[in-house]
C-alpha cells in the first residue's frame, strides 16, 4: 500500500484568503484524487488529478474555487481559494495504482475558516 | 449513478463481542468493487475490507469479515471480539470496476462505539 502524507494538517485562515495543501506519495501512483468532508458528514469526491493535464470535476466543483496540480507522479497540490467559513471541512487526498484499484488515503488537512 | 446506503448512524458493541453493520448500495454495473474503510478520531481514513464483486467468496481480514450478497446489493461488515481500537465511523463504498482507476462513491457513514 501507498504511504501518503499531507501538509498542512491543519490551517486557520481569515476570509478571503487561499490555502494550498500538499499531497505526497512515497511511490509512482496512477491516480490521485481529492476530497471534501464536511462537519459530521461523508467524503464528497472533488476532482481526479491528472498527471500532465488538467484536473478531472466532479459536479458542483469549480477550477476557479479548487484548482488543483499534478505535477510527476507522485504529487499533488489543492488550493482552495477566496475562502469563506462554509470551505470549513476536512480535505483528503488519495492514490491508487492500476494493480490495486484500492484508494489509500492521506491523514487529512482540517481547514477552518474564521 | 451509484448511490450507498447506510442505515445505522450510530452503534455500540461490548467489549469482545460481535458487531455486524449494514451497507446497501444501487448500481446497474456488473463488475465492481465495495470496500469498508474505518476513520478513527484522528480523521485517517483507513482501509478495512475489500470485495472484488465477481468474487463469490466474501473477503476476510482477521477479525473482520463481510456477508457480501450480489442479487440484493447488500454488503454487511462483521467485527468479532471487538476491542476498543475498533471505535471509529465506518464507511462503506462503492468503485466501478474500470483499469483506470474509478471514483469511490461512499454511504453516510456508520460511528461504531466500544465499550469495556
Amino acid at each position: 500500500s501507498a504511504v501518503i502524507s499531507q501538509k498542512p494538517s491543519r490551517d486557520i485562515c481569515q476570509r478571503g484568503t487561499s490555502l494550498t495543501i500538499q499531497c505526497q506519495v512515497d511511490s509512482q501512483v496512477t491516480m490521485m484524487f481529492w476530497y471534501r468532508q464536511q462537519p459530521g458528514q461523508s467524503l464528497t469526491l472533488i476532482a481526479t488529478a491528472n498527471q500532465g493535464s488538467e484536473a478531472t470535476y466532479e459536479s458542483g466543483f469549480v477550477i476557479d474555487k479548487f484548482p488543483i496540480s499534478r505535477p510527476n507522479l507522485t504529487f499533488s497540490t489543492l488550493t482552495v481559494s477566496n475562502m469563506s467559513p462554509e470551505d470549513s471541512s476536512i480535505y483528503l487526498c488519495s492514490a491508487a495504482t492500476h494493480q490495486t484499484d484500492t484508494q489509500y488515503f492521506g491523514p487529512g488537512t482540517r481547514l477552518t475558516v474564521l | 449513478a451509484q448511490t450507498v446506503t447506510q442505515s445505522q448512524p450510530e452503534m455500540s458493541v461490548q467489549e469482545a463481542e460481535t458487531v455486524t453493520l449494514s451497507c446497501t448500495y444501487d448500481t446497474s454495473e456488473n463488475n465492481y468493487y465495495l470496500f469498508w474503510y474505518k476513520q478513527p478520531p484522528s480523521r485517517q481514513m483507513i482501509l478495512v475490507i475489500r470485495q472484488e464483486a465477481y468474487k463469490q467468496q466474501n473477503a476476510t481480514e482477521n477479525r473482520f469479515s463481510v456477508n457480501f450478497q450480489k442479487a440484493a446489493k447488500s454488503f454487511s461488515l462483521k467485527i468479532s471480539d471487538s476491542q476498543l481500537g475498533d471505535t471509529a465511523m465506518y464507511f462503506c463504498a462503492f468503485m466501478r470496476s474500470e483499469t483506470s482507476g474509478s471514483r469511490l462513491t461512499f454511504g453516510e457513514g456508520t460511528q461504531l462505539t466500544v465499550n469495556p
